[in-house]
């Protein structure tokens, strides 16, 4: 039980694209979906928050209208990251939770790679 | 808001012997501690965590210590096994969890 996936694995996208990924709870409902963004060798950065049916809340520095996150439905929470330059290359992961700060359940990550 | 320190960064053992990885915060209010696991290109994998209300936590060969007081917690794990190989990350919660910056555990046969 308590599977997250992540779609796509990986994605290479050229500058000033738009990329969405998608974040899905496959047996459990989840209430909250959080999206991190993990460089090389470095530590989990929160980026937003986002319950159903309501905006995400975003951390200080994450630009909320670069990186659009909609959690439509208890098992579905997408993050598209628009106009997309190569800084923002990096491995984004999401994860889900059921509202217990105990069950909170990890994706396997995207690999972003703006060119 | 909660920050959370980690320490070492990298850990190098020899299989069989014990590893520490140490970590601070800085709210009071927390009262969550998590512990996870994360192999290279892979996600992050809870292995234990203990509640504020707890001073210490084990399974097997890993355990957990929360001193309250001096707001820090560690990871232990004994027998060390080259599958225990990994980046290992603490976290504290009041709510929203707060990751350290991680500690690559190396373990050598």
């Amino acid at each position: 039980g308590a599977v997250v996936s992540q779609h796509p694995s990986w994605v290479i996208c050229k500058s000033g694209t738009s990329v969405k990924i998608e974040c899905r709870s496959l047996d459990f409902q989840a209430t909250t979906m959080f999206w991190y963004r993990q460089f090389p060798k470095q530590s989990l950065m929160l980026m937003a928050t986002s319950n159903e049916g309501s905006k995400a809340t975003y951390e200080q520095g994450v630009e909320k209208d670069k990186f659009l996150i909609n959690h439509a439905s208890l098992t579905l929470s997408t993050l598209t990251v628009t106009s997309a330059h190569p800084e923002d290359s990096s491995f984004y992961i999401c994860s889900a939770s059921t509202g217990r700060e105990d069950e909170q359940y990890f994706g396997p990550g995207t690999r972003l790679t703006v060119t | 808001g909660e920050n959370v320190e980690q320490h070492p960064s990298t850990l190098s053992v020899q299989e069989g012997d014990s590893a520490v990885i140490k970590c601070t915060y800085s709210d009071s209010a927390s009262n969550y501690f998590p512990w996870y696991k994360q192999e290279l290109g892979k996600r992050p994998q809870l292995i234990i965590d203990i509640r504020s209300n707890v001073g210490e936590k084990k399974d097997q060969r890993i355990a957990v210590t929360l001193n309250k007081t001096a707001k820090h917690f560690s990871l232990h794990i004994t027998e060390t096994q080259p599958e225990d190989s990994a980046v290992y990350f603490c976290a504290a919660s009041l709510g929203t969890l707060t990751f350290g910056k991680g500690t690559m555990l190396l373990v050598s046969p």
